[in-house]
């Protein structure tokens, strides 16, 4: 498995900048790497997805080396609703009916905490 | 657009008891999940499926069934339920390819809201 590997918890300032890492040492070559964000009592919701180098949308940025054992994902200027878990998930985009699946993993998540 | 819904929202079990959980979606996904995050644990996959009629274990999936006879529902089932199965469960749907839209799907999880369920 694709064991990920992330920071339990992190402070930030509104208007700051935020950088979260994840570790995943034995990332698949056709493994990708996609974030998600969940605020309590929800289901966990996508921010952002990407295989190697940088990848940029409306609301993050995630930077991935080029050995792909950790990924950073970036948000710009965060304010006191970005306050969540934030979890990384490495796995096939194609998946099998024969446990290709168990590939999926999740960490253990990040509580991101913005103060005002 | 309904998204993925998740039925029951709470439940209260004593042990030994069986029930099941059902999760629908209106996107037209192949793929759908089972998950139970813990706290501290994160999400773990139970089982998973890749098309109707089609089903297959993930990391953590003794002590549950699940069926999919339809592509839109996915039912997870307790037989005999036991106080570690003391969740939440979340269920989730996904697509990959060409969704006739011009785009491209890339495997994102869209989840439900949850299911509490306590064993007693």
């Amino acid at each position: 498995l694709a064991k990920t590997t992330q920071p339990i918890s992190m402070d930030s300032y509104e208007g700051q900048e935020v950088n979260i890492t994840c570790s995943h040492n034995n990332i698949a070559t056709n493994d990708y790497i996609t974030w998600y964000q969940q605020f309590p009592s929800q289901g966990p919701r996508f921010i952002i997805q990407g295989y190697k180098t940088k990848v940029t949308n409306e609301v993050a940025s995630l930077f991935i080396p080029a050995d792909r054992k950790s990924s950073t994902l970036s948000l710009p200027r965060v304010s006191l609703s970005d306050t969540a878990v934030y979890y990384c998930l490495v796995g096939p985009r194609i998946l099998i009916s024969s446990g290709s699946a168990r590939q999926l993993t999740f960490g253990s998540g990040t509580q991101l905490t913005v103060l005002p | 657009n309904a998204g993925v819904t998740q039925t029951p929202k709470f439940r209260v079990l004593k042990t030994g008891q069986s029930m099941t959980l059902l999760c629908a979606q209106d996107m037209n996904h192949e793929y759908m999940y089972w998950y139970r995050q813990d706290p501290g644990m994160g999400l773990r996959l139970i089982h998973y499926s890749v098309g109707e009629g089609t089903t297959a274990k993930g990391e953590v999936p003794d002590g549950y069934n699940v069926s999919r006879l339809k592509k839109q529902n996915f039912l997870l089932g307790l037989e005999s339920a036991a106080p570690s199965q003391t969740s939440v469960y979340f269920c989730a749907s996904s697509s990959y390819g060409p969704n006739g839209t011009g785009h491209y799907a890339k495997n994102i999880q869209y989840f439900g809201a949850g299911t509490r369920l306590s064993v007693l």
